[in-house]
């Protein structure tokens, strides 16, 4: 079963305005988040992550909102430019216990397009 | 400072092949990680070495041995390929275990491969 859900498979906007990608997983035990950016013939690089004891995390244009209740995530991008057009990840973890050893479960990801 | 760097970037097998995929980090970092990214399924962890000497299962390891060479170097291995292994492998690795700020994981730029 897909424990982290990204149903949308693209996603298309015009420069300058918001970009919004969104995320849903259903594993409870999941306590931290991430989002990756990944261009084409390159590894995916880490963007932005959240911790489960906050709702929301800001870095520069990138901002990821954590909604615990609908077990819902989302990446802001604002305002988004032609260079963000690549696919995103987002991914999730158990820290608590100590035992997942980082390991991540990725969503299928989102492909935006920002146009000039 | 090249970070992950991976061998080769693309390969073509038959079934029935067999090849091992290299894989080598200068971040000084302990733990690594292979995963494997197919179309509509995101990136799925085969193995994983949380440090020097340790090695265990992911998500998807059947048809897969690894072996952490070193610090550095964490190689996977098909000792008979089939053709549901067609995928783009990664590499990634972290400077600990476990995830959280600081401690994202980075990426290699993938290996291609093919299984006719």
């Amino acid at each position: 079963d897909q424990q982290v859900k990204q149903n949308s498979p693209s996603l298309s906007v015009q420069e300058g305005r918001i970009s919004i990608l969104n995320c849903d997983y259903t594993n409870s035990m999941f306590d931290y988040f991430l989002w990756y950016k990944k261009y084409p013939a390159e590894g995916p690089t880490f963007l932005i992550s959240i911790s489960s004891i906050k709702d929301k995390n800001e870095d520069g244009r990138f901002t990821v909102f954590l909604n615990k209740s609908a077990k819902h995530l989302s990446l802001h991008i604002v305002p988004s430019q032609p260079g963000d057009s690549a696919v995103y990840f987002c991914a999730a973890t158990v820290n608590a216990g100590g035992t997942s050893y980082g390991k991540l479960t990725f969503g299928q990801g989102t492909i935006l397009t920002v146009h000039p | 400072n090249a970070g992950v760097t991976q061998t080769p970037k693309f390969q073509v097998l038959k079934t029935g092949q067999s090849m091992t995929l290299q894989c080598a980090q200068d971040m000084n970092h302990n733990s690594m990680y292979w995963y494997r990214q197919d179309p509509g399924m995101g990136l799925r962890l085969i193995y994983y070495s949380a440090s020097e000497g340790t090695t265990d299962k992911g998500e998807v390891p059947n048809g897969y041995n690894v072996s952490r060479l070193n610090k550095r170097e964490f190689s996977l291995r098909l000792e008979s390929a089939a053709p549901s292994q067609t995928s783009v492998y990664f590499c990634a690795s972290s400077e600990e275990w476990w995830a959280g700020d600081g401690n994202e994981q980075f990426f290699g730029p993938g290996t291609r491969l093919t299984v006719l």
